[in-house]
C-alpha cells in the first residue's frame, strides 16, 4: 500500500522561503507524479504543480511560477515542494499526493499535511 | 483556467436521504475527465469517484458520478453518517488541474 509521509509543521516569516518533504513507500515511486496541492484555512484546493521521479522536470501552475521549485530524491523515494517569498496568504496546508495510476492526475494517494503560517 | 462552481454551498439532510451535488465547469471538460473527493475536518480528501463514474477502490455503491461537458453530479444514496462531509469536484482536462470550492453536506 502507498503511504505518503510529510515533514512537520512550519511557522515562517514574510518575505523566507519553505521547504516541505513528502517521503514515499510502497508502490513504485519513479514511475507516477508527485502532486502539490494546498489548502488555505477554510477554502478550495489548489494545485500548484507535480514531477515524475524518473524524468525529473516538474511542471508549475502559472500562479507559482518563478516561486516554487518541486523536486524528487529516486535515493530516499522522496520529493519536496520549496516556495520562496513567502506573504501571509501562502498561510495553508500543503498536501502531496500521488495521481492515481500513470498521467492520470487524479489523487488517490495523499500525505497528511504539513501547515505553514506565515506571520511575523 | 477551468473554473469549476459548485452547487449548492451547503446541503442540510438527514441520514438516509439522498444528496445531490453539482459540479458546472467553465468549458467543457473532454473524456469525462472529472473526479470527486470527500474531505473531513484536519484529514485530506479522500478520492471517490473518476472519470465521472468510476469508484475509486473501496469506494460504497451508493456513491455515483454521472455528467458531461460542463455538468456533473455526484449522487449520494441512503445518507449514512459518515458521509457528512465536505465534497470537492476536480477537472484533469486542461492544466492547470481545477477544484470546485466544494459543498458541506450537514446533518439537518
Amino acid at each position: 500500500q502507498v503511504q505518503l509521509v510529510q515533514s512537520g509543521a512550519e511557522v515562517k516569516k514574510p518575505g523566507s522561503s519553505v521547504k516541505v518533504s513528502c517521503k514515499a513507500s510502497g508502490g513504485t515511486f519513479r514511475s507516477y507524479a508527485i502532486n502539490w496541492l494546498r489548502q488555505a484555512p477554510g477554502q478550495g484546493l489548489e494545485w500548484m504543480g507535480d514531477i515524475v521521479p524518473m524524468f525529473g522536470k516538474p511542471n508549475y501552475a502559472q500562479k507559482f511560477q518563478g516561486r516554487v521549485t518541486i523536486t524528487a530524491d529516486e535515493s530516499t523515494n522522496t520529493a519536496y515542494m520549496e516556495l520562496s517569498g513567502l506573504t501571509s496568504e501562502d498561510t495553508a496546508v500543503y498536501f502531496c499526493a500521488r495521481e492515481r495510476a500513470v498521467k492520470a492526475p487524479v489523487f488517490h494517494y495523499w500525505g497528511q499535511g504539513t501547515l505553514v503560517t506565515v506571520s511575523t | 483556467e477551468v473554473v469549476l462552481t459548485q452547487s449548492p454551498g451547503t446541503l442540510s439532510l438527514s441520514p438516509g436521504e439522498r444528496a445531490t451535488l453539482s459540479c458546472r465547469a467553465s468549458q467543457s471538460v473532454r473524456g469525462s475527465y472529472l473526479a470527486w473527493y470527500q474531505q473531513k475536518p484536519g484529514q485530506a480528501p479522500r478520492l471517490l469517484i473518476y472519470d465521472t463514474f468510476s469508484r475509486a477502490t473501496g469506494i460504497p455503491d451508493r456513491f455515483s458520478g454521472s455528467g458531461s461537458g460542463t455538468g456533473f453530479t455526484l449522487t449520494i444514496n441512503r445518507l449514512e453518517p459518515e458521509d457528512f462531509a465536505v465534497y470537492f469536484c476536480q477537472q484533469y482536462d486542461t492544466p492547470p488541474w481545477t477544484f470546485g470550492q466544494g459543498t458541506k453536506v450537514e446533518i439537518k
